[in-house]
Parts: C-alpha cells; sequence; structure tokens
C-alpha cells in the first residue's frame, strides 16, 4: 500500500520554467512532509521541508505548497535550470519522540530534465 | 545541515562473501539510524532502523540474518550483508535523524554502492 502517491512519474521542463511535482497522503497522523532531491549516484539531499499548520513555504527558487483539507502538497520549483535536473522524493512523516526513530514514507520519486 | 557518512561508497566483491557497510553522524548524535536499499530508478525501500544499544527493527521481509545491523555507538552504525550474492547488489543508503533543538529532520548518506560477482 503507498501512503504516499507521487506524480508525475517523470517531467520535462525548459529552462527558466516553472516544475510542479505533487504528493497526496492518507494518514492524517502525519506531520512532517520533506523534499529530497537526489542526483544519479548520489544520496538524497534534504531540499525543503512544511509542517501542516503552514501552508506555503518558500525558500530561493523552491516553494512547497500544502492543502491539509485535501491531503496534498506540492514543489514548485521556480525559474527551472539544467542543474536542477534530478530524482525528487517527496515525504511524510509521523512524529513520536518517544519512538526509536520516526520513520518517512517516501513517494516513488519524478525524474525531473531541465532542458536548456 | 548534518553531515553524515558512508564507507565505502562502492565495493564490488566475489559471491559468498560478507561485506561490511558503515554509516557515521559527523557532527551530532544519533541514537538511531536508517539503513534504505534503492533499484535503479525507484524509490528508496526501508530495510531497518538501526537502534544504539538493543537491536535493529526490520522490516517485513527483510531478512535478519542476511543483513546484520550493529549500533556501536552514538555515531556509528554498520550494516553487514552476509553471504552477499548477485541479487544483493544494489545501492545502499543509509539516514540518520538530528534531534537537537525540535526538527528530528532525516539527513542521508552518500550511498554505498554493492556489486556482487
Amino acid at each position: 500500500q503507498q501512503q504516499v502517491k507521487q506524480s508525475p512519474q517523470s517531467l520535462i521542463v525548459q529552462k527558466g520554467g516553472i516544475s510542479i511535482i505533487n504528493c497526496a497522503y492518507e494518514n492524517t497522523a502525519f506531520d512532517y512532509f520533506p523534499w529530497y532531491q537526489q542526483f544519479p549516484g548520489k544520496g538524497p539531499a534534504l531540499l525543503i521541508a512544511i509542517r501542516p499548520d503552514v501552508s506555503e513555504k518558500k525558500e530561493g527558487r523552491f516553494t512547497i505548497s500544502f492543502n491539509k483539507s485535501a491531503k496534498q502538497f506540492s514543489l514548485h520549483i521556480m525559474d527551472s535550470q539544467p542543474g536542477d535536473s534530478a530524482t525528487y522524493f517527496c515525504a511524510a512523516r509521523q512524529f513520536d519522540r518517544g519512538e526509536y526513530g520516526n520513520k518517512l514514507v517516501f513517494g516513488a520519486g519524478t525524474i525531473l530534465r531541465v532542458k536548456s | 545541515g548534518a553531515v553524515v557518512s558512508q564507507h565505502p561508497s562502492w565495493v564490488i566483491c566475489k559471491s559468498g562473501t560478507s561485506v561490511k557497510i558503515e554509516c557515521r553522524s559527523l557532527d551530532f548524535q544519533a541514537t538511531t539510524m536508517f539503513w534504505y536499499r534503492q533499484f535503479p530508478k525507484q524509490s528508496l525501500m526501508l530495510m531497518a532502523t538501526s537502534n544504539e544499544g538493543s537491536k535493529a527493527t526490520y522490516e517485513q521481509g527483510v531478512e535478519k540474518d542476511k543483513f546484520l545491523i550493529n549500533h556501536a555507538s552514538l555515531t556509528l552504525s554498520t550494516l553487514t550483508v552476509t553471504s552477499a550474492h548477485p541479487e544483493d547488489s544494489s545501492f545502499y543508503i543509509c539516514s540518520a535523524p538530528d534531534r537537537r533543538g525540535n526538527t528530528d529532520t532525516q539527513y542521508f548518506g552518500p550511498g554505498t554502492r554493492l556489486t556482487v560477482l
């Protein structure tokens, strides 16, 4: 059962355009939603993250939009550059400080290619 | 952000041998670390949760005797692939949550590419 559904599977955007990746979840106990960027042969790197009490968070060219009622969140990459070409993963976590670890549930990933 | 390292970055071994992969949190302590496996063009698959001072917690379908996990200290977890076979060839990635403050942000290592001949 896929707890976090991510779309599209792949995306091609022109340089300077806006890249949009969407994720949806079912578990209302999730309380933290990070996005990770992964280049081939490398580990994922945290890009930006949001908590459900905020509807939008912006860091540079990257923005997360969060819709709690719809249980959806999305990543917007403004002014997309060829260097942004990578695989992007959304994730969700149910936090419990008493537990040994708070697992992340990952989406299937989106392969982004920015054409120059 | 916090730094997590892995060693080695790649390893090639013969079928039947054992391979150890190290995961270290360099600038913070981690009572918990996570081990993932990733196949080409696929998402990260959580294998197990490594717990300092206690046994690891394995995800359903992951063989405990095949993938041995030891959380030796607050900054080091090791994954040993025992009697490796070609089907164990994969990209193995660890992560550690940084619990300083109240963030609990997970940082990933650079990954280890295992090729079993």
